[in-house]
């Protein structure tokens, strides 16, 4: 079993409909989470973090976490073309690493 | 957030020749710094994690002796490769350990370099 778990994707959404993107993790003391954006020949960048179970909001990006099912979600709301990406969710383990999923790859059609 | 700048962004290089690459945090000290490799369509593999000042811990097949990590001050960290064939041409990001609110940290990634070996 894979230490982060996500789907590969694709997930097509139509524009302006919310983006649900999951990942699941192995370690049961993992307890900072991140996910991240990357573009097609970009590099990834930090767009949430979250370290406690419920939800946390940053502009149209929602993270949720549930540590009793080792779960953690990215919601887009509104989704726009330009969200078009995979995104990575990163958990940070025993060791004090980040371990990154595979990434899931988002399309968002005008 | 954090700054990490690469250099070179690209580079082509003939077979059997040598390839540096540079790391930097630039508004903050890095004391870990991390190599991925990255080939078209595939997930991110880190390659090696470098400690400043000493030796870099490479992952399970990744050859220490072909990518020599260097990790000399708490800005900069170098990967070469040497003696580079064309089933080295990839996409090589670096990332650095840097804080966030909170007394946390994470990761910061610089904007990659990509090597294509002829």
């Amino acid at each position: 079993q894979k230490e982060v778990e996500q789907n590969s994707g694709p997930l097509s959404v139509p524009e302006g409909a919310i983006a649900s993107l999951n990942c699941t993790y192995s370690d049961r003391v993992s307890q900072s989470f991140f996910w991240y954006r990357q573009y097609s020949g970009k590099s990834p960048e930090l767009i949430m973090s979250i370290y406690s179970n419920g939800d946390k909001e940053d502009g149209r990006f929602t993270a949720q976490l549930n540590k009793a099912s080792q779960y953690v979600s990215l919601l887009i709301r509104d989704s726009q073309p330009s969200d078009s990406a995979t995104y990575l969710c990163a958990v940070r383990n025993a060791g004090n690493m980040l371990t990154f999923g595979g990434g899931t790859r988002l399309m968002v059609k005008p | 957030g954090a700054v990490v700048s690469q250099h070179p962004s690209w580079v082509i290089c003939k077979s059997g020749t040598s390839v540096k690459i540079e790391c930097r945090s630039l508004d903050f000290q890095a004391t870990t710094m991390f190599w991925y490799r990255q080939f078209p369509k595939q997930s991110l593999m880190l390659m090696a994690t470098s400690n400043e000042g000493s030796k870099a811990t490479y992952e399970q097949g990744v050859e220490k002796d072909k990518f020599l990590i260097n990790h000399a001050s708490l800005t900069l960290s170098t990967l070469t490769v040497t003696s580079a064939h064309p089933e080295d041409s990839s996409f090589y990001i670096c990332s650095a350990r840097a804080p966030l609110a909170g007394g946390t940290d994470t990761q910061y990634f610089g904007p990659g370099t990509r090597l294509t070996v002829l």
